[in-house]
C-alpha cells in the first residue's frame, strides 16, 4: 500500500511570511495528526482529525496555524506570519481508527525560517 | 496535561550488549504506550507497543514493560546490533472525551548509539 505523501519535503521562508503545507494519508485512513518536531525533541501534536472533524487541536498556536480537512481525505496546514521559532520539521501521519490503531508517519516538511 | 519524560537521551552500548530505555508518565488515564524508532532523516516508525490491561509484551529481541500503578514503562532491546542505533520516542495516550480518538504525547527521544 501507498504510504502518507507529504509536500513540499524542504521550505525556507523568511520570517512572517506564509507557507502552506500538504499531506495525503493512506487510503481508507480516518484519522489524520499533524505534528511539529522540533530539532531533538519529540513529535508534538498540533491537530488531529477525525475524518473532516477535529478532535484536538489544543496545541495548535490558532493566531497563526490553521488547518483543514475539507473532504476527509487530504489536509493543508498553514502558518501566517511565520516566526523563526517554526522552524522545524512537521509530520503528518494517518491511523486506520484511532486509539491502539499504529500511525504511519510521512517524510515530513522541514520549514526552515530565516 | 500529559507529560511524559524520557531517560537516558543518550545512551551508548556496545553490540551484543542490551539497552534500557525509561519513560514516565502523568496522566493516569493513559492508557496506550507505543514506542517509535527515527532513524536520522527518516520517519518515525513504531516498533512496539503495549496496552494498560498488559504489564509486559515481547517481540524477538524487543519488549515492553508497563507498570501502571508506578506511571512508567521502559523498552529493552537485547543483544543490540548497529543497525538498532536511531532515536527511539516513548509516547502515552489516552482517549479522547468521546472515545472516537486518542491523543499521543511523545517523549523527547532517546539516541541509541550501537558500536561494533
Amino acid at each position: 500500500e501507498a504510504g502518507v505523501a507529504q509536500s513540499p519535503r524542504y521550505k525556507i521562508i523568511e520570517k512572517r511570511q506564509s507557507v502552506a503545507f500538504w499531506c495525503n494519508p493512506i487510503s481508507g485512513h480516518a484519522t489524520l495528526y499533524w505534528y511539529q518536531q522540533i530539532l531533538g525533541q519529540g513529535p508534538k501534536l498540533l491537530i488531529q482529525f477525525q475524518n473532516n472533524g477535529v478532535v484536538d487541536d489544543s496545541q495548535l498556536p490558532k493566531d497563526r496555524f490553521s488547518a483543514e480537512r475539507l473532504k476527509g481525505v487530504d489536509s493543508t496546514l498553514k502558518i501566517q506570519p511565520a516566526k523563526l521559532e517554526d522552524s522545524a520539521v512537521y509530520l503528518c501521519a494517518s491511523s486506520l481508527l484511532a486509539l491502539y490503531y499504529e500511525q504511519y508517519f510521512g517524510p515530513g516538511t522541514r520549514l526552515t525560517v530565516t | 496535561g500529559e507529560n511524559v519524560e524520557q531517560h537516558p537521551s543518550t545512551l551508548s552500548v556496545q553490540e551484543g550488549d542490551s539497552a534500557v530505555i525509561k519513560c514516565t508518565y502523568s496522566d493516569s488515564a493513559s492508557n496506550y504506550f507505543p514506542w517509535y524508532k527515527q532513524e536520522l532523516g527518516k520517519r518515525p516508525q513504531l516498533i512496539i507497543d503495549i496496552r494498560s490491561n498488559v504489564g509486559e509484551k515481547k517481540d524477538q529481541r524487543i519488549a515492553v514493560t508497563l507498570n501502571k500503578t508506578a506511571k512508567h514503562f521502559s523498552l529493552h532491546i537485547t543483544e543490540t546490533q548497529p543497525e538498532d542505533s536511531a532515536v527511539y520516542f516513548c509516547a502515552a495516550s489516552k482517549a479522547e472525551s468521546s472515545g472516537g480518538s486518542y491523543i499521543p504525547t511523545f517523549g523527547r527521544g532517546t539516541s541509541l548509539i550501537v558500536h561494533p
